[in-house]
């Protein structure tokens, strides 16, 4: 079957770093997105991986190993703001998007 | 642009009953999505379609049915709807290329009773 495991919850201070690991098993892979869904609200894209490596665009970097099936998203100079959901969502074989269940992210001052 | 727009935001319906929901995107995207979001679950998707008039079945279709009889809009209904379809459905597009992210309209609360 196909399976994406993320942590249910994280809790990390102001200012400081976290890191959102997500692994995967899929049948085929074309891809990884991580998308930021605040309470009550869309999701919105964050990254793609798709050839193993680090992806990095301002606060937000993501990585990823093929090999392993695994990514992570590092999100730095924490904001309050930045508490929200994060989901990983890997595109199959059939160019279909899987989901995990995300990741809530609690900010504390 | 209004990007991907639902309509309505809320409903609450009794079992049996049935209603439509309307996504629509100004985007020209080919591709559309309807997925469910569950507590404690990743969205799971319902129904998608790679182009206007065509429709095809995601993860969970049953108990809905969907229509693309133009580009920009896509229709998913509930011909009789249960308590199990209370959930949270959102409509997403993109264009055809693989790797461009799917945008995602604002959501449809669905309570049935």
């Amino acid at each position: 079957g196909q399976n994406i495991d993320q942590p249910t919850e994280m809790t990390a201070t102001e200012g400081a770093i976290v890191q959102i690991n997500c692994t995967y098993q899929t049948s085929g892979f074309n891809g990884l997105f991580w998308y930021q869904q605040h309470a009550g609200e869309a999701p919105t894209f964050l990254s793609y991986n798709v050839l193993d490596g680090l992806e990095e665009k301002g606060r937000f970097s993501s990585f990823l190993s093929r090999s392993k099936g695994y990514s992570y998203l590092l999100l730095k100079e924490l904001q309050m703001k930045d508490s929200a959901s994060y989901l990983c969502a890997v595109m199959d074989s059939n160019y279909q998007l899987i989901w995990g269940a995300g990741t809530k992210l609690i900010i504390k001052p | 642009n209004a990007g991907v727009t639902q309509t309505p935001k809320f409903r609450v319906l009794k079992t049996g009953q049935s209603m439509t929901l309307l996504c629509a995107q100004d985007m020209n995207h080919e591709y559309m999505y309807w997925y469910r979001q569950d507590p404690g679950m990743g969205l799971r998707l319902i129904h998608y379609s790679v182009g206007e008039g065509t429709t095809a079945k995601g993860e969970v279709p049953d108990g809905y049915n969907v229509s693309r009889l133009k580009k920009q809009n896509f229709l998913l209904g509930l011909e009789s709807a249960a308590p199990s379809q209370t959930s949270v459905y959102f409509c997403a597009s993109r264009t055809g290329q693989e790797h461009n992210e799917q945008f995602f309209g604002p959501g449809t609360r669905l309570t049935v009773l």
